[in-house]
């Protein structure tokens, strides 16, 4: 049982490139989210979806984009890295739409910009 | 908007002793307060969670309470032991009422000595 998975785990790229981040999970959850987390702010929703095709801003979307074609995976697009994106980006989902459902997360992307 | 405390200041008990972690947040009161436990490089992992017409919830060593008077919540570990030494985050639902939503808090680190 995969659950949710994140690639790459470690990424380094330079300022201005675009980069994907990509997340699946195998349990057919309808919802799933990205988040940021830095020193400081804790973790911060960047974008969600509520299922394939709908999807949403969170706190800090500016720079990332989000798509989702189908339900298991949630790619986030970095469409034009600056160094203030450096940070650990994770994915989580959720599998109901009743409030008060806990999220699993995945194991993170360690992503640095120079 | 909501904002969460916890303290950032890490917290050093003894191995057998009971940790109380501390989540405040600042506006409305919750539906719906969550409990995560994060490992050095790994995504939260879920804990608890409590409802807002809840006093208290329990699982094995673990005791969350909910005092909506207070704006608090408090995390209880029990026979605390070197393994329980992680970063706890506190989450919330982003708007009254409960959504699939949350809001984290920036974590306590919690380090049981041996």
């Amino acid at each position: 049982d995969a659950g949710i998975t994140q690639s790459p785990r470690y990424k380094i790229t330079e300022t201005g490139r675009q980069v994907t981040l990509m997340c699946h999970q195998t349990w057919s959850h309808s919802y799933m989210f990205w988040y940021r987390q830095d020193l400081g702010h804790g973790l911060r929703l960047i974008y969600y979806s509520a299922a394939a095709d709908i999807t949403d801003k969170g706190e800090v979307p500016d720079g990332y984009v989000v798509s989702r074609s189908k339900t298991e995976n949630f790619p986030l697009t970095l469409e034009s890295a600056t160094r203030s994106q450096t940070s650990v980006y994770f994915c989580a989902s959720s599998g109901s739409v009743d409030p008060g459902v806990t999220q699993y997360f995945g194991p993170g992307t360690r992503l640095l910009v120079l | 908007s909501q904002k969460i405390e916890q303290n950032s200041e890490a917290l050093n008990i003894q191995e057998g002793k009971t940790a109380t972690l501390t989540c405040n947040y600042t506006n409305y009161s919750p539906a719906y307060l969550q409990w995560y436990r994060q490992d050095p490089g790994r995504g939260p992992v879920f804990l608890l969670l409590i409802r807002e017409n809840e006093k208290e919830k329990r699982k094995e060593r673990l005791k969350v309470t909910f005092d909506t008077t207070l704006k608090q919540s408090l995390f209880h570990i029990t026979a605390s032991q070197p393994a329980d030494s992680a970063t706890y985050l506190c989450a919330l639902d982003e708007a009254p009422g409960g959504t699939y939503k949350y809001i984290f808090g920036t974590g306590t680190r919690l380090k049981v000595l041996a």
